[in-house]
């Protein structure tokens, strides 16, 4: 077990909603991550929030938003949903800036449907 | 950017056997590179990373990797497999910072007995 967990495990949502996803990250990490796993495919970078500021974006549109709170622990949130946005949200949290492992810690994820 | 190919989707191989998952690389200089494993309904975790030096890894599970330049490799190897490693294994590269991955599509492992 990584110590990071997202909730909820499983949803189910219909085209043009909103939903957000939670994570807490692993104790002593103050960095998060979040990555989209479509059936499949390997994960995709979505973006990384460092000390409550994003730091850094992949190819997502801004639909896709996130926020980090004080106690490092952060949300996505989705816009507008698209049934393409059904995937396997992965959130990973890491040391942060400095500590360069270039390990990250996922947890379990959570598995989102749009019908 | 730098990017990571595994060519192999699906590998299965019989348990004690051993194993050798493939992953090729896009990058002009010396690459970052990792190995991570998902095993059914969990999240992904790391087996071992290259960053410079000794270009034979060892990581945890009695998994290793070796990294050649002139192939553009960094594949992964396991003498003998146990039913417990059957999972997708997913090769990664960093782009625009070591936490911030590109990964490839994955090999799903099969073992049988």
């Amino acid at each position: 077990e990584t110590g990071v967990t997202q909730s909820p495990t499983h949803l189910i949502k219909t085209r043009g909603q909103q939903v957000t996803l939670r994570c807490s990250s692993q104790s002593g990490h103050n960095t998060v991550s979040w990555y989209q796993q479509a059936l499949g495919q390997g994960p995709q970078f979505i973006f990384q929030y460092y000390r409550e500021e994003e730091n850094g974006r992949g190819n997502f549109p801004p639909r896709f938003s996130g926020l980090q709170f004080p106690n490092y622990s952060s949300e996505l949130n989705v816009n507008a949903l698209e049934l393409d946005d059904s995937a396997l949200y992965l959130c990973a949290s890491s040391g942060g800036a400095g500590t360069n492992t270039g390990e990250l810690f996922f947890g379990e994820g959570s598995r989102l449907t749009v019908l | 950017a730098q990017s990571v190919t595994q060519p192999d989707i699906h590998i299965t191989v019989s348990e004690g056997a051993s194993l050798e998952l493939r992953c090729n690389y896009s990058y002009g200089a010396t690459p970052y590179l990792f190995w991570y494993v998902q095993s059914p309904g969990q999240g992904l975790q790391l087996l071992l990373k290259y960053f410079s030096g000794d270009t034979l890894v060892q990581g945890i599970k009695g998994f290793e990797a070796e990294f050649k330049r002139s192939q553009s490799s960094f594949n992964l190897r396991k003498p003998s497999v146990h039913w417990s490693d059957a999972a997708e294994y997913f090769c990664a590269v960093p782009n625009f910072g070591n936490e911030k991955l590109t990964f490839g599509t994955g090999t799903r492992l099969t073992i049988i007995p």
